[in-house]
């Protein structure tokens, strides 16, 4: 595709629910970063794969986050039993290599939990 | 956790006005990049800067990445309305394991 898509663009779920948040990075970018972010804040780093490796999820707020990137190209990010504090936009970004290359981003899943 | 603090958090000048945001941190970077980032949308790469002391222009935009790699600056000659968003640093630590972000400056530019 021309960008990273995310989807849904927009979850309203109630509170215990489970969700799936899907990235679909750029054709042939290796890394793959997941960020949730505040408004007025800057992303917060959850957890990013080079190609289908898990690198770093020192930054998953908890076990009911999880992400996996099975082959190398869609990830997905779980939330189990989500709590109201979940709230918030979920935002990926790919890279074309791993390490300080730009990163570009989707348009984000906006997560509402009620 | 390496953390990035940047300073002010919030600049509203008139345009024309000069401006510097910073971005510090306590530990050494391997390299720092510069997001803007519009309401509504994803963060937009500015510049990577990698060598310390190293400086790099891109129009009226100036960054400057501190010679212990650990602070950098963005420099905005004659700031003009487009120029309004919010401004993030963001990078590897010197380990490659940890990507962050600040928490940016949100900056207005009147007309």
């Amino acid at each position: 595709g021309a960008g990273v898509s995310q989807s849904p663009r927009y979850k309203v779920t109630k509170r215990g629910q489970d969700v799936a948040l899907r990235c679909d990075p750029i054709s042939g970018h290796v890394s793959l970063y997941w960020y949730r972010q505040a408004l007025g804040q800057g992303p917060e780093f959850l957890t990013y794969f080079n190609y289908e490796a898990q690198q770093d999820k020192s930054g998953l707020p908890n076990d009911r986050f999880s992400a996996e990137r099975p082959e190398g190209s869609i990830s997905t990010l779980t939330i189990q039993r989500t709590e109201q504090r979940d709230s918030a936009m979920y935002r990926c970004a790919s890279s074309e290599q791993a390490g300080a290359y730009e990163q570009y981003f989707g348009p984000g899943t906006r997560l509402t939990v009620t | 956790t390496q953390l990035l603090e940047q300073s002010p958090q919030f600049l509203s000048i008139q345009e024309g006005e000069n401006l510097t945001v910073y971005c510090n941190s306590s530990s050494v970077f391997s390299s720092l990049q510069w997001y803007r980032q519009e309401p509504g949308e994803g963060p937009v790469l500015l510049v990577t800067v990698v060598t310390g002391g190293e400086v790099k222009k891109l129009k009226r935009l100036t960054f400057q990445f501190g010679d212990a790699r650990k602070d950098s600056s963005l420099h905005i000659t004659a700031a003009q309305p487009g120029d309004t968003g919010l401004y993030l640093c963001a990078g590897f630590d010197n380990y490659g394991q940890n990507f962050v972000f600040g928490p940016g400056t949100r900056l207005s530019v009147l007309p």
